[in-house]
């Protein structure tokens, strides 16, 4: 079964906007990861945060992650319409399998 | 480089036929792999945990008699679709994560039983 709920289920922004993400979860962690999926396609890694940090960045990505509140948050700056695409949180408890949210579809318009 | 490996990427059935997917770890001996499915615009579902020389275990709601998994060596997993219908169109997709790393996801199968 799916970990939790993303928010929003969908974006729109215009190109140079930032854009924010939120994942939250319901069970312990050993990491949180976020991964994009272009339509019809594979995974895509992102970037993947441990239990016991609180904010990560690669490149124009911005991670955060709150065990306490049990979520995190993607945030993209200065988005491209190449971003265009789906995001999903991925959790990974101590037995490795992995729990996906929902998903948030971003539209980045040129 | 790929680190896992799926195969076919995409397979047309006949409603009725069973459909094998192959999912190869191609760097790293997976004692244990992991099957999604997700449908269109959807997330992706875990199926099952495939366990090198056991049976694999299912999550709830998913019927082991009709997606067979095999897990016969430390760099091969299969999932067999057996007897498909239209309802299993999906895309299915196996994974392995390598401790508290990244996982590792195939590139999917996209199923379609006409």
């Amino acid at each position: 079964s799916q970990q939790g709920e993303e928010d929003p289920q969908a974006l729109s922004i215009q190109e140079g906007e930032n854009a924010t993400m939120n994942c939250s979860y319901k069970t312990s962690i050993n990491n949180l990861q976020w991964y994009r999926q272009n339509s019809g396609r594979g995974l895509v890694h992102l970037i993947l945060i441990r239990s016991n940090e609180r904010e990560k960045h690669s490149g124009r990505l911005r991670v955060t992650l709150d065990t306490s509140k049990k979520s995190s948050s993607l945030l993209i700056t200065a988005s491209r319409a190449a971003d265009t695409a789906s995001y999903f949180c991925a959790t990974a408890s101590n037995n490795n399998d992995m729990r996906f949210g929902a998903g948030t579809r971003l539209t980045v318009k040129p | 480089g790929a680190v896992v490996s799926q195969h076919p990427s995409r397979v047309i059935c006949k409603s009725g036929t069973s459909v094998k997917i192959e999912c190869r770890s191609l760097d790293f001996q997976a004692t244990t792999m992991f099957w999604y499915r997700q449908f269109p615009k959807k997330s992706l579902m875990l199926m099952a945990t495939s366990n090198e020389g056991s049976k694999a275990t299912y999550e709830q709601g998913v019927e082991k008699d009709k997606f067979l998994i095999n897990h016969a060596s430390l760099t091969l997993s299969t999932l067999t679709v057996t007897s498909a219908h239209p309802e299993d169109s999906s895309f299915y997709i196996c994974s392995q994560t390598r401790g508290n790393t990244e996982a590792f996801f195939g590139q999917g199968t996209r199923l379609t039983v006409v």
